[in-house]
């Protein structure tokens, strides 16, 4: 059955740590592995990833996608108190792939 | 603004009522998923439309659920006989099926249910 694990569960880190947020999966036919950022409402979109070891990169935010371990972490560096929030990994379902499962996501909170 | 729009935001009904609820994609958006989300927990995916076909319904979605998009553009999500389980955040998003297939969805501010 297709699942998508994430960890740590939650993390509290002061301003300006480093954190490595990582998701696991396990699709018979991957296609691609999403990051999105959710704060008190609905999540925002992060990054698509589709091949294995290429860096994507926005400001302190970076992810990669490690095919041959089926994971991918999502760096943020010098954290700030507005990074604070759920950050949700998502892989499209084997059959189709119109069909998403999300990991439980990971609580991030930065404080001051 | 033209982000996914979800109306109403919030909906407290009392078990056994029936609620719709509303989603209007980005407009030139072809497809759209409805997911359910609980305290804790991911989106769980409930169904998907490509423009006003509905072609992926998940397990989950049972018959007292239904969902439609009749002209290809907004989508409404119906729960009858709603039971206290149904309790959660109703999320709609939408996403452009391109040649890149890059197939990134955007999500709307949802709609919390509270079941009485």
């Amino acid at each position: 059955e297709d699942k998508v694990v994430q960890s740590p569960l939650s993390l509290v880190v002061h301003e300006g740590d480093t954190v490595t947020l990582n998701c696991s999966y396990e699709v018979t036919n991957f296609r691609s592995l999403l990051w999105y950022k959710q704060e008190k409402k609905a999540p925002t979109f992060l990054f698509m990833l589709t091949s294995s070891g290429i860096e994507k990169k926005s400001g302190r935010l970076s992810s990669i996608l490690d095919k041959k371990e089926l994971s991918s972490i999502l760096n943020i560096t010098a954290t700030q108190t507005g990074d604070s929030a759920i950050y949700l990994c998502a892989v499209p379902a084997t059959n189709t792939g119109n069909q998403f499962y999300f990991g439980t996501g990971t609580s991030l909170t930065v404080i001051p | 603004d033209t982000g996914v729009s979800q109306n109403p935001r919030h909906k407290i009904t009392k078990r056994g009522q029936n609620v719709t609820f509303r989603c209007d994609p980005i407009s030139e958006h072809n497809r759209l998923y409805w997911y359910r989300q609980t305290l804790g927990q991911g989106p769980e995916f409930l169904t998907y439309f490509q423009n006003e076909a509905q072609l992926e319904k998940s397990r989950l979605l049972s018959d007292r659920f239904s969902a439609e998009r009749p002209k290809g553009s907004f989508s409404t999500l119906e729960i009858q006989r709603t039971e206290q389980g149904d309790s959660a955040m109703y999320l709609c998003a939408s996403s452009s099926s391109t040649r890149t297939g890059r197939n990134e969805q955007f999500f709307g501010p949802g709609t919390r249910l509270t079941v009485l």
